[in-house]
């Protein structure tokens, strides 16, 4: 089985700007959640899509948004790029949801200048 | 919401001794404790998990221990190797306000030294 792909994998933005990126899960893969991971704050939890619906969200503000499409494949969108957004945007897909062993993609590596 | 504490956040161990990772929760009702392996440049893969109704679980050089009275669990990494070098990092599954949500720790940076 093919794994998890992400893209782009490398992007560069400038402050105030959006940005989306996209993320093809393992096929038969329902479940899609989306991570940020930074040197100073770990991996955070974004959001979970399953079958095209956000099941579960982060403490994120609302300039962090996605979606699922019924192919699974999942879109996250940032507008208004603050330098704090700059990060490794990790997908993760799964069967059953964040209880069920996630599947991480390569990341995308945002940089926001 | 969900709080995740782990320590210590870098442990250096010589080939063939054990590894021991804590992490600290603050949810009582989370069932779910993944851990995570990230080596350096690569993406995390889960190595190891339990829920919340068993104490103990091993899968060869691996082990976590579960206590939800104190609301801790440990990763046990026995006779180590070079490979075994990476970030780890645990995982609880909480509640956020009306939602789910997987809250990592900050991650243990582990040196296995030849």
């Amino acid at each position: 089985k093919a794994g998890v792909t992400q893209t782009p994998r490398y992007l560069i933005k400038t402050r105030g700007q959006q940005v989306t990126l996209s993320c093809s899960p393992i096929s038969g893969h329902r479940s899609v959640s989306w991570y940020q991971q930074t040197p100073g704050q770990g991996l955070q939890f974004l959001f979970e899509y399953f079958s095209e619906t956000q099941r579960n969200k982060g403490n994120f503000p609302g300039r962090f948004s996605g979606r699922q499409f019924s192919n699974s494949r999942s879109e996250m969108n940032v507008s208004t790029l603050e330098l704090g957004d700059s990060a490794l945007y990790l997908c993760a897909s799964s069967l059953q949801g964040i209880v069920d062993e996630q599947y991480f993609g390569p990341g995308t590596r945002l940089t926001v200048t | 919401g969900e709080n995740v504490e782990q320590h210590p956040s870098t442990l250096s161990v010589q080939e063939g001794d054990s590894a021991v990772i804590k992490c600290t929760y603050s949810d009582s009702a989370s069932n779910y404790f993944p851990w995570y392996k990230q080596e350096l440049g690569k993406r995390p893969q889960l190595i190891i998990d339990i829920r919340s109704n068993v104490g103990e679980k091993k899968d060869q050089r691996i082990a976590v221990t579960l206590n939800k009275t104190a609301k801790h669990f440990s990763l046990h990494i026995t006779e180590t190797q070079p490979e075994d070098s990476a970030v780890y990092f645990c995982a609880a599954k909480g509640r956020f306000r009306n939602d789910y949500k997987l809250s990592f720790g900050a991650g243990t940076t582990v040196t296995v030294r030849a």
